[in-house]
C-alpha cells in the first residue's frame, strides 16, 4: 500500500508568483490535513478536509486555500507568494473513525526568491 | 488557544536514557502525540495517550498527566538513529481531530 504521497517533492519560486502542491492520501483514508513546518519549528495546521468540505482552517491568510477532490486527494494553493510562505509542506491522512492515526507525506519544499 | 511548550534541543550519548518533556495549555483535552521527524522526512506517530499514565512501546515510553498538563516522551538505550526532532502535539476537545503542534526538541545523541 503506497502511504501518503506529495508532489511535487521540491520546488523554486518567484515572489509575487502562485503555487499548487498536490496530496494523494493513503487509500481509504477521507481526511486530509495541510500543515507548514518552518525551518526550526513545529508543523503549523493550515487547512482539512473531509468528504470534499473543509472542517477546519489554521490561522493563515486567504492567499492560502484548498480544495479535495472526489477521489479524497487534495490541492493546496498558496497566491501572491511571500519570502516567508518558504516552508516544508506537508500533508496528512486519517482514516474514519481513526482518532489518532495521522500518516505524514514526506512533504513539498517551497522556496521563494 | 493552545499553548505547547518543549525544550529546544537536548543531548545524550549513545546507550543512555532521555526524558523530553512537554507542557501544554489548552481549553479543552482530547489526547497527547509524540511523533518522531528525521531532517527533510515526514513526521512519524510514536505514541497517542488519552489517559493518565505510562506506556510503554519497546525502547520508547510516553507519559501523560492531564491535571498538571504535562507530558513526557523517555527514550532508553539511545542509539544514533534516535538523532531527531520529537513533536509534542495535543488534541482539544471538538471533534475535529486536529492536532497542534509544539515547536519540537532536537535531540542529538553522539557516541
Amino acid at each position: 500500500d503506497a502511504g501518503v504521497t506529495q508532489s511535487p517533492t521540491h520546488l523554486i519560486k518567484t515572489r509575487g508568483q502562485h503555487v499548487t502542491l498536490r496530496c494523494s492520501p493513503i487509500s481509504g483514508h477521507k481526511s486530509v490535513s495541510w500543515y507548514q513546518q518552518v525551518l526550526g519549528q513545529g508543523p503549523q495546521f493550515i487547512f482539512q478536509y473531509y468528504e470534499k468540505e473543509e472542517r477546519g482552517r489554521g490561522n493563515f491568510p486567504d492567499r492560502f486555500s484548498a480544495r479535495q477532490f472526489p477521489n479524497y486527494s487534495s490541492e493546496l494553493n498558496v497566491n501572491a507568494l511571500l519570502l516567508g510562505d518558504s516552508a516544508l509542506y506537508l500533508c496528512a491522512s486519517r482514516a474514519d473513525g481513526s482518532g489518532y492515526g495521522y500518516t505524514f507525506g514526506s512533504g513539498t519544499r517551497l522556496t521563494v526568491v | 488557544g493552545q499553548n505547547i511548550d518543549q525544550p529546544t534541543e537536548m543531548t545524550a550519548t549513545e546507550g543512555a536514557i532521555v526524558q523530553i518533556n512537554c507542557t501544554y495549555q489548552t481549553s479543552g483535552f482530547n489526547g497527547l502525540f509524540w511523533y518522531q521527524q528525521h531532517a527533510g522526512e515526514a513526521p512519524t506517530f510514536l505514541s497517542y495517550n488519552v489517559l493518565d499514565g505510562l506506556e510503554e512501546k519497546g525502547r520508547f515510553s510516553s507519559f501523560l498527566s492531564r491535571s498538571k498538563g504535562y507530558s513526557y516522551l523517555l527514550l532508553k538505550e539511545l542509539q544514533m538513529k534516535d538523532s531527531a526532532s520529537y513533536l509534542c502535539a495535543v488534541r482539544a476537545s471538538g471533534g475535529s481531530y486536529i492536532p497542534t503542534f509544539g515547536r519540537g526538541t532536537s535531540l542529538i545523541v553522539h557516541p
